[in-house]
């Protein structure tokens, strides 16, 4: 079983709607949790951490279940430029920052 | 852009060679991490590197093995090329300290193994 599980996509969706991606992790001890975001044959970005409390950067709102070992990302009135490769991210410890990624979820919209 | 700068942009190699991809770290940073992207796949930490020394490894044989020099820039090298190990490496700087610190990835350079 892989570390971190994502939905494989791709979503095809129209500007202005509402996409909610999914990720679990199976590592119970991990401490850390991000969304990045990865443009066609470009580097990852950060797109935003995600707490438990649930976090906000204007139309993306990322969500922590810990009990569940579960992480989501909710992208309201999507945007053509929104279009890329949604990678979720959990830092399991070990004393180092070692990033483990998801497969990724691609995004497409469309007008 | 990051200010991570990565050589070269691609690589074209054969089955049983070896290759050095090399990475400058963004300005202040004293961590390098480095990353393996097969295709359709996300990034897989190889190893990370930390005053010279390395400081953590992936899943990943000893035909991979890496350099950090005195101004935290960083090799990555791999020795007998397989056809799997064709990929885009990425490379990543950050701080090291308490807590998490963003990690910067450069463009990255795709090594293809024929």
């Amino acid at each position: 079983r892989k570390e971190v599980e994502q939905d494989p996509g791709p979503f095809n969706v129209p500007e202005g709607a509402t996409v909610a991606f999914n990720c679990t992790y199976s590592n119970s001890a991990s401490q850390s949790f991000f969304w990045y975001r990865q443009d066609c044959r470009k580097e990852p970005k950060l797109l935003m951490s995600v707490y438990s409390s649930g976090n906000e950067d204007g139309r993306f709102t990322a969500q922590l279940n810990r009990a569940s070992q579960y992480i989501s990302l909710l992208i309201r009135d999507s945007k053509l430029s929104d279009s890329a490769t949604y990678l979720c991210v959990v830092i399991s410890g070990g004393g180092y920052n070692k990033l483990i990624f998801g497969a990724g979820t691609r995004l497409a919209v469309h007008p | 852009e990051t200010g991570v700068t990565q050589s070269p942009t691609h690589l074209i190699k054969t089955r049983g060679q070896q290759v050095t991809l090399r990475c400058s770290s963004q300005s202040g940073h004293n961590t390098v991490s480095w990353y393996q992207q097969a295709l359709g796949q996300g990034p897989q930490f190889i190893f990370q590197y930390y005053r010279e020394e390395e400081n953590g490894r992936g899943n990943f044989p000893p035909r991979f093995s890496g350099l950090q020099f005195p101004n935290y820039s960083s090799e990555l090298n791999v020795n007998a090329l397989e056809l799997d190990d064709s990929a885009l490496y990425l490379c990543a700087s950050s701080l090291w300290g308490q807590g998490f610190y963003e990690q910067y990835f450069g463009p990255g350079t795709r090594l293809t193994v024929t």
